[in-house]
């Protein structure tokens, strides 16, 4: 199974910041990489899939790159309203579908 | 608008047995893959099962293979998870998910709780 790893495991920051999160996959996985948001007690919401398409919705200020191993997640402008979880899952090879273990971004 | 409602959770006892439902809305349920994601208290998503649009297809989580089955009827516009043998491991929110590349659209999930 492919691992993907994300960094850091959590991150404070304030409004404003641009915040970056990273994803490494255990081996390559061409651009088949979705990012997800999840806020406590909710269920996960796509971002980004194919690493940098943005889905239909989501706003401007995130953004995905990377392609093969490295991938990255930004938000250019922090809102409160961006403050959960964030994970990375692969689907280049399966099964089985495997997540990041979530980075928690909180308020600074 | 497009929605996925989980039902069925509840609280069983370990080797106990109970199958959870999904509810698609909104879509074309009949042409899409469907997934079982579930996140333990406090931790991670983990993908536990998938089936393929037409059923012709189904893969598992090794940690539930042999032990869950993921059904649909498309003409009920339902996914279905039999889980048998529960342990208290499995305890967790289990989501449904509409494959299209990435999981696109997520149910509000189910919580599963396995105790004594």
């Amino acid at each position: 199974a492919i691992r993907m790893t994300q960094s850091p495991s959590s991150l404070s920051a304030s409004t404003g910041d641009r915040v970056t999160i990273t994803c490494r996959a255990s081996q390559g996985i061409s651009s088949y990489l979705a990012w997800y948001q999840q806020k406590p007690g909710k269920a996960p919401k796509l971002l980004i899939y194919a690493a940098s398409t943005l889905q239909s919705g989501v706003p401007s200020r995130f953004s995905g790159s990377g392609s093969g191993t490295d991938f990255t997640l930004t938000i250019s402008c922090l809102q409160s309203e961006d403050f959960a979880t964030y994970y990375c899952q692969q689907y280049y090879s399966y099964p089985p579908w495997t997540f990041g273990q979530g980075t928690k971004v909180e308020i600074k | 608008q497009v929605q996925l409602v989980e039902s069925g959770g509840g609280v069983v006892q370990p080797g106990g047995s109970l199958r959870l439902s999904c509810a698609a809305s909104g879509f074309t349920f009949s042409s899409y893959g469907m997934h079982w994601v579930r996140q333990a208290p406090g931790k991670g998503l983990e993908w536990v099962a998938f089936i393929r649009y037409d059923g012709s297809n189904k893969y598992y989580a090794d940690s539930v293979k042999g032990r869950f089955t993921i059904s649909r009827d498309n003409s009920k516009n339902t996914l279905y998870l039999q889980m048998n043998s529960l342990r208290a491991e499995d305890t967790a929110v289990y989501y449904c998910a509409k494959d299209q590349e990435a999981f696109d659209i997520w149910g509000q999930g189910t919580m599963v709780t396995v105790s004594s």
